[in-house]
C-alpha cells in the first residue's frame, strides 16, 4: 500500500480541455509538492502547498491543499501539449526525505 | 541555475556484474538521494546521504549501496547486478533535509540482462 495515491493513473485528453488530477492520503502531511516530469528528464518542481486549504495559482495551473492536509488536486485550464507529462506529488516522510505518489500520466493531444 | 548530472543515461549490463552509478551536482547542497522509478510505483528511495562519508537507508536498500567522499558526489553501487534491478535510476539533491525543493538528474536507465 502507497503512502500516496494519485488518480486517475492515465489521462489522455485534446487541447483546450480542462482536467483535474488527485493526491490522497490516509495520513496527515505537514506539506505536499508536485512535480512534473518530462520524458528522458527528472522531475522538475511546479509547487509546495504547506497550509490546509491553501491554493496556489501558476498561470493555467491550480494547486489545492486539503483543509485537513490529507489530499492535494492540480487543475488545469486549457490544456496544451506542453503539459504533457507524468505528475507526481511527494511529502515530507520522516524529516530527512519524501514520499512519492506512482503518478498521473497526462497526454495532451494538438 | 542547480545542476544535477549523471554519469551515464542509457547502461546495460549482464547478471552478476557490479555496477557504478554517479551523480554530481554543483550547489553545494548537504542532501543528496537516490531513487529507483518502476511504472505504477512512483519513485522509491533507496538510500540518501546528508553529509560527506554519512548514508542512510531508504525504502529499498537492499542490493544496493552508496559512497560519498565528496560533498558534490554520490555514488550508487549495485555488487552483483540482477535482473530485478532493471530500472530508472534518479539522483537529486537539496539544500537542507526536511521540505527542501528537491533537484533531479535526468536519471539512468539500466538495462540487466
Amino acid at each position: 500500500t502507497q503512502l500516496l495515491e494519485q488518480s486517475p493513473q492515465f489521462l489522455s485528453i485534446q487541447e483546450g480541455e480542462n482536467l483535474t488530477v488527485y493526491c490522497n492520503s490516509s495520513s496527515v502531511f505537514s506539506s505536499l509538492q508536485w512535480y512534473r516530469q518530462e520524458p528522458g528528464e527528472g522531475p522538475v518542481l511546479l509547487v509546495t502547498v504547506v497550509t490546509g486549504g491553501e491554493v496556489k495559482k501558476l498561470k493555467r495551473l491550480t494547486f489545492q491543499f486539503g483543509d485537513a492536509r490529507k489530499d492535494s488536486s492540480l487543475h488545469i485550464t486549457a490544456a496544451q501539449p506542453g503539459d504533457t507529462g507524468l505528475y507526481l506529488c511527494a511529502g515530507p516522510h520522516y524529516g530527512q526525505n519524501f514520499v512519492f505518489g506512482p503518478g498521473t500520466r497526462l497526454s495532451v493531444l494538438p | 541555475d542547480v545542476k544535477v548530472t549523471q554519469s551515464s543515461r542509457y547502461l546495460v549490463k549482464r547478471t552478476g556484474e557490479k555496477v557504478f552509478l554517479e551523480c554530481v551536482q554543483d550547489m553545494d547542497h548537504e542532501n543528496m538521494f537516490w531513487y529507483r522509478q518502476d511504472p505504477g510505483l512512483g519513485l522509491r528511495l533507496i538510500y540518501f546521504s546528508y553529509d560527506v562519508k554519512m548514508k542512510e537507508k531508504g525504502d529499498i536498500p537492499e542490493g544496493y549501496s552508496v559512497s560519498r567522499e565528496k560533498k558534490e558526489r554520490f555514488s550508487l553501487i549495485l555488487e552483483s547486478a540482477s535482473t530485478n534491478q532493471t530500472s530508472m535510476y534518479l539522483c537529486a539533491s537539496s539544500l537542507w533535509a526536511g521540505e527542501d525543493t528537491q533537484y533531479f538528474g535526468p536519471g539512468t536507465r539500466l538495462t540487466v540482462l
